[in-house]
């Protein structure tokens, strides 16, 4: 089983619903991240959290919001979604707190907004 | 502002060729240079991490080079096969930046033909 799972896998929408994309982990990991890729502008981090009461905004973080409900799942919800928010986006995870650590990557969410 | 960047976008070699992918990042000030792997339809997978303190990684038929002071890092990969057509991906993890954030680069689209 992967460590690090993202539900729905692809996902439709109109302008204007609202829609959660749900991460889990079998890590153990305290520290995960909210990315989304767009073509020709690599990753870019929307929240993260270092534990269930820590949530930090990253560099994109308008028109999202989260929620940590355990150590293992981090959701992100776009209140009302619209077209440029179409994008893959990754859910990760970390250990944390030396130069060593690495981010492991869930699979994707594919997300169109009409 | 802290970026990364990596040339060339896309490349196509015959199996067997030795290549090199480029990367670089505008703040010597890292913890870390990461360079990952992007199938379609996959999460991102970790391949080396080059600590600020070395200068390479190894791994199988790849190795990583890091030179802070000229902000560039190198992904080698010897003898290429179809296997290896991925998007390849750096981020470094910058001191300056909260939170853990890797800063990735757009990526290199690396195509092995047979």
């Amino acid at each position: 089983d992967a460590d690090v799972t993202q539900t729905p896998r692809n996902r439709i929408t109109k302008t204007g619903k609202r829609i959660m994309l749900e991460c889990s982990q079998t890590k153990g990991h305290d520290r995960m991240y909210w990315y989304r890729q767009d073509p020709g502008l690599g990753l870019r981090l929307i929240y993260y959290s270092f534990d269930v009461k820590d949530i930090n905004k990253g560099e994109i973080s308008d028109g999202y919001s989260v929620s940590r409900q355990a150590q293992a799942k981090f959701s992100l919800s776009l209140e009302s979604a619209i077209p440029n928010q179409t994008a893959l986006y990754f859910c990760a995870t970390s250990e944390g707190g030396t130069v060593k650590e690495t981010q492991y990557f869930g699979p994707g969410t594919r997300l169109l907004v009409l | 502002k802290q970026e990364v960047t990596q040339i060339p976008a896309a490349l196509s070699v015959p199996e067997g060729e030795n290549l090199v992918l480029n990367c670089s990042f505008t703040d010597s000030a890292i913890y870390n240079l990461q360079w990952f792997r992007q199938d379609p339809g996959k999460g991102l997978t970790s391949l080396l991490l080059i600590q600020s303190s070395q200068r390479e990684q190894t791994s199988g038929r790849l190795n990583a080079s890091l030179d802070k002071s000229s902000g560039r890092s190198t992904l080698y990969i010897a003898a290429s096969q179809p296997g290896d057509s991925a998007t390849y991906l750096c981020a470094a993890r910058f001191r300056e930046t909260s939170g853990s954030r890797l800063t990735f680069g757009e990526g290199t689209q690396l195509t092995v033909n047979p």
